[in-house]
């Protein structure tokens, strides 16, 4: 597709239940991100693929916090029995490649409300 | 580790005024700086990067911004908004060469709004 694409654009959640985030990168594009966008927490990073290197977790807020990229392609964050701190917009972004330093596209994001 | 501060939480200009938004880093290592916009609604987008060369660089949208590495700031001005410009504004800071693949560490962001 033309940009990155996420989905869904809107969930709203029970606390507890789990959620599943999904993130289409840029065609072409190496490198995903995970970011969270939090009222007064700003943008946090959370995970980061790069072709089929281990990913780099070291952002997970916590083990209930997962994600996987399957074929080098889409990616899935889940969030397990969530709590309602994790409502957040949590974005997606692709970058071409290693060391393409900052040059990021991001996605228009997942809003995630937890009741 | 790094940090981004950007001093100003909401900045309210009128149209066709200049504007400036403060950034400050704090980093051990050389870094790259980035300014980001997220209009409402929407992801955010690259308005410029400083990578190295020139201290000044020039974005998207008649922005620019000055790197200053003895006061470690990259403050983003533009000398006439538009009302189209109302939007989040964000800095980033990644770690320069090495094994820096990336990972941006922002600011808590700048809101602009631009009246008539």
């Amino acid at each position: 597709g033309a940009g990155v694409s996420q989905s869904p654009s809107n969930k709203v959640t029970e606390k507890g239940k789990d959620v599943e985030l999904r993130c289409d990168p840029i065609s072409g594009h190496t490198a995903l991100y995970w970011y969270r966008q939090s009222l007064g927490q700003g943008l946090e990073f959370l995970i980061y693929f790069q072709g089929n290197s281990a990913p780099d977790k070291s952002g997970l807020p916590s083990d209930r916090f997962s994600a996987e990229r399957t074929g080098g392609s889409v990616s899935t964050l889940t969030i397990q029995r969530t709590q309602q701190e994790d409502s957040a917009v949590y974005l997606c972004a692709s970058s071409l490649r290693r060391g393409q330093a900052g040059e990021l596209f991001f996605g228009e994001g997942s809003r995630l409300t937890v009741l | 580790a790094q940090s981004v501060t950007q001093l100003d939480s909401q900045v309210p200009v009128f149209e066709e005024a200049p504007v400036e938004l403060r950034c400050n880093y704090s980093s051990s290592v050389s870094v790259y700086l980035f300014w980001y916009v997220q209009y409402p609604n929407q992801g955010l987008q690259l308005l410029l990067k400083y990578l190295s060369g020139s201290t000044l660089v020039k974005g998207i949208n008649g922005f620019e911004a000055e790197f200053n590495k003895s006061q470690t700031s990259f403050h983003l001005r533009k000398p006439s908004v538009h009302i189209s410009d109302t939007a989040e504004y964000f800095c980033a800071v990644s770690s320069a060469g090495g094994t820096s693949y990336g990972k941006l560490t922002f600011g808590q962001g700048t809101i602009l709004t631009v009246h008539p």
